[in-house]
C-alpha cells in the first residue's frame, strides 16, 4: 500500500533553515507529481508547493516563493522541502501529498503522509 | 484565486442523522474539479469525494457530493460515529492555484 513518511521537523529560530524529507513507497514515485501542504495549529489546510513527476516543474504559493525550495530524488523515492528564512507564521504541520494523476499535475491529493511539525520560535 | 467559503463552521448532529455541508466558490468551478477531504484529530486528511461527486477508494456510499458552478454540497446520509470530523472542500480547477475552504466541523450533539 502507499506510504508517505515525513521527517525533519523541529523547533527552529526565525531566520534559520530546515529541510524536510518525505519517503515514499507502494507506488511508482517517479510517475507522480508531489506536493507539500501545511496546517498551522488549529487552522485549515494550505497548499505550499508542487513538483512535477520528473522534477522539471515547480510551483509555490506566493508567501513562500524565494524562501522554500521543493525537490525530489526519484532514485531514492524521496521528496524534499528546503525551508529558509523561516518566519513565525511558517509554524505548521507539513504534510507531503501524492498527486492523484500520473504524469499530470492535477493538484488532487489522493494520499497523505502523517505530517511533521515545524515550530518557528525564538 | 478562487476563494472557497464553507458553511456552517460547526454542525452539531447525532449519529444516524443526515449531514449537509456547503462549499461556495467565489467564481465558477467550470471543470467540476472540486474535492472533499475528511480530517480527524491528530490525523492527516483523507480524500472522500473528487470531481464533485465521485467517491474515493474505500469511501462508503453514505457519502455523496453534488453541485455545480459555485455551489457544492457534501451529504452524509446517516452519520456513523467514525464520521465526526472536520471536512474541507478544495478546488483544483485552476491548478496549481488551488485552494481549500476553511472547513466544517461535524461534532456529536
Amino acid at each position: 500500500q502507499v506510504q508517505l513518511v515525513e521527517s525533519g521537523g523541529g523547533v527552529v529560530q526565525p531566520g534559520r533553515s530546515l529541510r524536510l524529507s518525505c519517503g515514499a513507497s507502494g507506488f511508482p514515485f517517479s510517475s507522480f507529481g508531489m506536493h507539500w501542504v501545511r496546517q498551522a495549529p488549529g487552522k485549515g489546510l494550505e497548499w505550499v508547493a508542487l513538483i512535477s513527476y520528473d522534477g522539471s516543474k515547480t510551483y509555490y504559493r506566493d508567501s513562500v516563493k524565494g524562501r522554500f525550495t521543493i525537490s525530489r530524488d526519484n532514485s531514492k523515492n524521496t521528496l524534499y522541502l528546503q525551508l529558509s528564512s523561516l518566519r513565525t507564521e511558517d509554524t505548521a504541520v507539513y504534510y507531503c501529498a501524492k498527486d492523484a494523476s500520473s504524469f499530470f499535475d492535477s493538484c488532487l491529493f489522493d494520499q497523505w503522509g502523517q505530517g511533521t511539525l515545524v515550530t518557528v520560535s525564538s | 484565486e478562487i476563494v472557497l467559503t464553507q458553511s456552517p463552521g460547526t454542525l452539531s448532529l447525532s449519529p444516524g442523522e443526515r449531514a449537509t455541508l456547503s462549499c461556495r466558490a467565489s467564481q465558477s468551478v467550470w471543470t467540476r474539479n472540486l474535492a472533499w477531504y475528511q480530517q480527524k484529530p491528530g490525523q492527516a486528511p483523507r480524500l472522500v469525494i473528487y470531481g464533485v461527486s465521485s467517491r474515493a477508494t474505500g469511501i462508503p456510499d453514505r457519502f455523496s457530493g453534488s453541485g455545480s458552478g459555485t455551489d457544492f454540497t457534501l451529504t452524509i446520509s446517516r452519520l456513523e460515529p467514525e464520521d465526526f470530523a472536520v471536512y474541507y472542500c478544495q478546488q483544483y480547477d485552476t491548478s496549481p492555484a488551488l485552494s481549500f475552504g476553511g472547513g466544517t466541523k461535524v461534532e456529536i450533539k
